[in-house]
């Protein structure tokens, strides 16, 4: 079964600075990777996918993906975060054992300081 | 309409109780989900309706017994609920099941069992 993994519980990064949050998953079919981010007190929205094709990602609030099949990674990233950017952030994939699960890594809280 | 409108945002029910949770979706997607998310946890799933069929139940609890009148409503009955059942129920929905679609969330509904 396919499963992600997301190394930091925390990042902590000052205003304006660039940010890196981590995903790795395991799956030995196809790759269908999602990022979701968690504002406080609401639901979770979708930031960006990958399904195939150009491993760079781009999403909204200038947030994007690079899909690392070598590495097994598809880590988060944008070049200059703003204070709105405090939030929980998700990978999340398919659970291959459930075409229609999806199984959510552990979460990174995404903390920027003024 | 590209919005799961959840209700109600809040709900604080006795033990004894029986209360309902409402999902609703105008996107024309035939897929809906409820998860279930505990503080500092990402969201776990519970069931899936695919094509207004319950397609997956992930062993939940009888006290939880979810509905789908209709291609746009998604219910959630509780009853007899326990302080544990306490959590963020959220609803999603993605345009059909399957594995390349990203859920659209609605903001939840924060349920407390006393």
């Amino acid at each position: 079964a396919q499963s992600v993994t997301q190394l930091d519980s925390q990042v902590p990064v000052f205003e304006e600075a660039p940010v890196e949050l981590r995903c790795n998953y395991s799956s030995s079919v196809s790759v269908y990777l999602f990022w979701y981010v968690q504002y406080p007190n609401q639901g979770l929205q979708l930031l960006l996918k990958y399904l195939s094709g150009s491993t760079l990602v781009k999403g909204i609030n200038g947030f994007e993906a690079e899909f690392n099949k070598s590495q097994t990674s598809f880590h988060l990233r944008k070049p200059s975060v703003h204070i709105s950017d405090t939030a929980e952030y998700f990978c999340a994939a398919p659970n291959s054992g459930g075409y229609q699960k999806v199984t959510f890594g552990t979460g990174t809280k995404l903390q920027v300081i003024p | 309409d590209t919005e799961v409108t959840q209700t109600p945002k809040h709900l604080v029910m006795g033990m004894t109780n029986k209360k309902s949770l409402k999902c609703e979706q105008h996107m024309g997607h035939r897929a809906m989900y409820w998860y279930k998310q505990k503080a500092k946890k990402p969201p776990e799933l519970m069931f899936v309706y695919s094509y207004e069929k319950l397609s997956i139940n992930e062993s939940v609890p009888s006290r939880f017994s979810p509905e789908c009148p209709n291609s746009s409503l998604l219910n959630l009955h509780l009853h007899a609920l326990q302080p544990e059942d306490s959590a963020l129920y959220l609803c999603a929905s993605s345009q059909a099941p399957g594995q390349g679609y990203g859920y659209t969330f609605g903001s939840g509904t924060r349920l407390t069992v006393v």
